[in-house]
């Protein structure tokens, strides 16, 4: 699977949008961009995933870069229920879901 | 709508003895997986089935077998356990084998080893 690379932490107010981007350098061509999230002590829970269309669900909406090389995963209006570890992951189409988790960016969404 | 079920929650056992994590899969999902979570760490995948045969091996110790039967239920079997295997074990379900789907991980089992 292609190295991802997120920031280790971010914070953000209630109510605005949080922006969490996500390098993915060398990515190829039938890799996609999957985003889960671990709150605390909890399942992983998948947010959304895309190849190289923007994608939008209840959850967030995922915006690629043209060239692939990098993401950012927009969640509208975060909540203070929306504090979790956030994973970007890349993988192909074929992987199935054996997930690697790692260096995932920690949100911290501050009243 | 019906999640992923783990059970037991949580287990206490000691040193050298034997645990056994049952994980039962969303209705009508064929494709089960294992991750360990050592305290502090990322999940890390140890084992996958999909139509009761193992599809994918990550990092699972001997010591450790899984199955999944015929009713999708999967069960991972610890033996001699250490006190390093202290851990929290998800269990994740999907439909499709390597298809690209997303996974709905159950709630876990905390397993502490004393």
């Amino acid at each position: 699977d292609a190295k991802t690379t997120q920031p280790p932490s971010m914070d953000c107010a209630e109510g605005r949008a949080a922006n969490l981007p996500c390098n993915h350098s060398t990515i190829s061509g039938n890799e996609y961009v999957y985003w889960y999230r671990q709150i605390h002590s909890q399942g992983p829970q998948y947010i959304i995933h895309g190849l190289k269309n923007n994608e939008t669900n209840e959850m967030a909406s995922l915006i690629i870069t043209e060239d692939r090389k990098s993401s950012t995963l927009i969640l509208p209006h975060a909540t203070l229920r929306d504090t979790a570890v956030y994973y970007c992951i890349v993988r192909p189409n074929n992987a199935g879901n054996m997930l690697t988790f790692g260096g995932g960016t920690r949100l911290m969404v501050k009243p | 709508a019906a999640g992923v079920i783990q059970s037991p929650r949580h287990l206490i056992k000691e040193k050298r003895e034997t645990a056994t994590l049952k994980c039962y899969p969303i209705p009508r999902h064929d494709t089960v997986y294992w991750y360990q979570q050592g305290p502090g760490q990322d999940p890390q995948f140890l084992i996958s089935f999909y139509e009761k045969m193992q599809s994918d091996k990550g990092s699972i110790p001997d010591r450790f077998s899984a199955q999944q039967f015929s009713d999708y239920h999967s069960e991972l079997n610890m033996s001699s356990l250490e006190l390093g295997d202290s851990a929290l074990y998800f269990c994740a379900s999907s439909l499709g084998g390597r298809g690209n789907t997303e996974a709905f991980f159950g709630q876990g089992t905390r397993l502490t080893v004393v």
